[in-house]
């Protein structure tokens, strides 16, 4: 299995510049989630997603952040325009899902995306 | 304000000592999950306590929840340079909730 697989692993932008990371999730996993992890707040949950459908988005931090999943094998988190204080790591993680079943809630992280605005 | 405090948020320590990292809320979880991620890389699921005063071992490592499950510890036996990384508990607050809230993580690290 290929894991979680996300790209770029590096990013380097200035100010003002769109940026999109990309994630392609465990192939058969029903839940896509964006993270955030900063040394200050450490890791934070943007969106998820079930079935390619946006469930709880209130992690997003404003306006600028957008998050897609045209379908089930490719998601995008978008920032435009970019700001210095979006320098991060972004994770995305998926999971099978079930009902309190914890094999299926695993969530199963890609390598992550470094994330630097100048 | 983190809803997860973990402490020590920093550990240095020999190799072949022990060590408790600890998880503690005042809300209850349904279950609790700890992590370990190393440079470069997403955290890696290590175990999840569902059970409050559930105990659950890993080789050298020990991971409890509380009875009121609104806290959790790991304890690190013999520690080895391998252990080193930084440590994260995640809870759910609901059976079958697909959300995680993590702690700030503790790193880690092991001295040979």
């Amino acid at each position: 299995d290929a894991g979680v697989i996300q790209s770029p692993r590096h990013e380097v932008t200035e100010m003002g510049q769109e940026v999109t990371l990309r994630c392609k999730p465990i192939s058969g996993h029903d839940y896509l989630f964006w993270y955030r992890q900063t040394m200050m707040r450490g890791l934070e949950l943007l969106i998820y997603f079930n079935n390619n459908v946006p469930i709880d988005d209130s992690g997003m931090p404003e306006d600028r952040f957008s998050a897609k999943m045209p379908n089930a094998s490719f998601s995008t988190l978008k920032i435009q325009p970019s700001e210095p204080r979006d320098s991060a790591v972004y994770f995305c993680a998926s999971s099978l899902g079930g009902y309190h079943q914890v094999a299926k809630e695993t969530q199963y992280f890609g390598p992550g995306t470094r994330l630097l605005v100048l | 304000t983190q809803l997860l405090e973990q402490s020590p948020q920093f550990l240095s320590i020999q190799e072949g000592e022990n060590l408790t990292v600890y998880c503690n809320s005042s809300s209850v979880f349904s279950s609790l999950q700890w992590y370990r991620q190393e440079p470069g890389e997403g955290p890696v699921l290590l175990v999840t306590v569902v059970t409050g005063g559930e105990v659950k071992k890993l080789k050298r490592l020990t991971f409890q929840f509380g009875d009121a499950r609104k806290d959790s510890s790991l304890h690190i036996t013999a520690a080895q340079p391998g252990d080193t990384g930084l440590y994260l508990c995640a809870g759910r607050m609901s059976q079958g909730a697909q959300k995680l809230v993590f702690g700030q993580g503790t790193r880690l690290t092991i001295n040979p």
